[in-house]
Parts: structure tokens; sequence; C-alpha cells
């Protein structure tokens, strides 16, 4: 199985906007709506961020918004704060019954 | 609530098995969920590697499955990961984590464990 796609890096300025694509096929991102989000700082484990395409997990800013479109998934951060700034990992359930994670997005607060 | 913790030796030689332990507290292993090895090399991304179920039910990632085997230990609530054959590709930071089950599907990861950094090397 091959990674979803994502950006290797986007970057913001304090208070604006960003979003992440991923990528993938029909087999996985198009075919469900089993799509995950996961933040992860230097060193640390990856954190959950949004599950099921667009839905926050509890303790999660609602500066943080997911959707999709046909075989392209997307997570927003508003309000770009300089704690958001860390690496982005998008994940998939497919056709297969196996998971797959995207390739991964450094994300920059200029 | 939940916590997993990754255990095993961080130092595997070229050609030989990586043998990984995820102890699950706060929770029984028998739970409705799936229970997850990822990985990710230095630098590099995440790589899911396997599940397993309570029942011993198992999936594995097709460029791995080969030289993987998952297994769980009920009496333990423990589950293991044995990777054969590695190389130094197989160096990286290996994670445990719960797989959110929904019907006929997992969908998605939470929590995970810290993490365990395995090299292999002669």
């Amino acid at each position: 199985q091959s990674a979803l796609t994502q950006p290797a890096s986007v970057s913001g300025s304090p208070g604006q906007s960003i979003t992440i694509s991923c990528t993938g096929t029909s087999s996985d991102v198009g075919g469900y709506n089993y799509v995950s989000w996961y933040q992860q700082h230097p060193g640390k484990a990856p954190k959950l961020m949004i599950y099921d395409v667009s839905n926050r997990p509890s303790g999660v800013s609602n500066r943080f918004s997911g959707s999709k479109s046909g075989n392209t998934a997307s997570l927003t951060i508003s309000g770009l704060q300089a704690e958001d700034e860390a690496d982005y990992y998008c994940s998939s359930y497919t056709s297969s019954s196996t998971q797959v994670f995207g390739t991964g997005t450094k994300v920059t607060v200029l | 609530q939940v916590q997993l913790q990754e255990s095993g030796p961080g130092l595997v030689k070229p050609s030989g098995t990586l043998s990984l332990t995820c102890a699950v507290s706060g929770g029984s292993i028998s739970s409705s969920n799936w229970w997850s090895w990822v990985r990710q090399p230095p630098g590099k991304g995440l790589e899911w590697i396997g599940e397993i179920y309570h029942s011993g039910s198992t999936n594995y990632n097709p460029s791995l499955k080969s030289r993987v085997t998952i297994s769980v230990d009920k009496s333990k609530n423990q589950f293991s990961l044995k990777l054969s054959s590695v190389t130094a590709a197989d160096t990286a930071v290996y994670y445990c984590a719960r797989g959110n089950v929904v019907p006929a599907a997992v969908n998605w990861f939470d929590p995970w464990g810290q993490g365990t950094l395995v090299t292999v090397s002669s």
C-alpha cells in the first residue's frame, strides 16, 4: 500500500489559517469516512486531533477542523499559534482492512 | 484512562529478530479495540505495521507481512511484536497504539505509547 500524499511543509504567520491536504485513492481516503489526523511534536508520540474526517476529540481546540472531498482530505488550522508548530500526519482505513499514514507535513509558524 | 508502555531491547543485530511488548494499563486488552504497532525511522514519517484483536485475529502491512508476527497475552494484558530478518532499515522508534473500532473498521488511534527506539546494528 502506498502512503497518502501530503505536502512536505506548510507555513503561516500567527493568526493566519493554513490547510494541509492528504491525497489517497478510492480504496482508502475516498472510500471511507475514516480519516484521522495526528499532531507530533519533536520527540513526542503522535496526538489524535481529528477523527472520522471532521470530528474533534474532547480537549482539542476548535481551531482545528477537517474535511474531505473525493480522494483528498484536509486539515485546517485557524488562528495559527506558535504551539501549533509540529508535524502533522493523516491516516485512513483501507479496503484491505489495513491502515495507511500520510507522508507527513511540517508546519512552521513564521 | 488507558495507558500503553512499550518495552524491549534497544539494540538488535542485523538478520536477528526484533521483539517488543506493549503493556496495557487502566483498561482491558479484551475490550472491543484493535491494538496496533506503528514505527517511525529517524527523521521520517509514520508507518503502520499491523494490529491484533484480543481473539488473536491480525492484520498486517502487506510490505512487512512476511516478517511480522503480532501476538496477544490476555493474562498479562499485553501484546507483542516480532519482526524477523531485520536490517538497518528497520531502525526506528516503535509505538504501540489502541485502535478504536467501528463496524468492520478501525477509525483512529488513541492513546499511543511513548515509543521506544530500536537500533539495528552489529
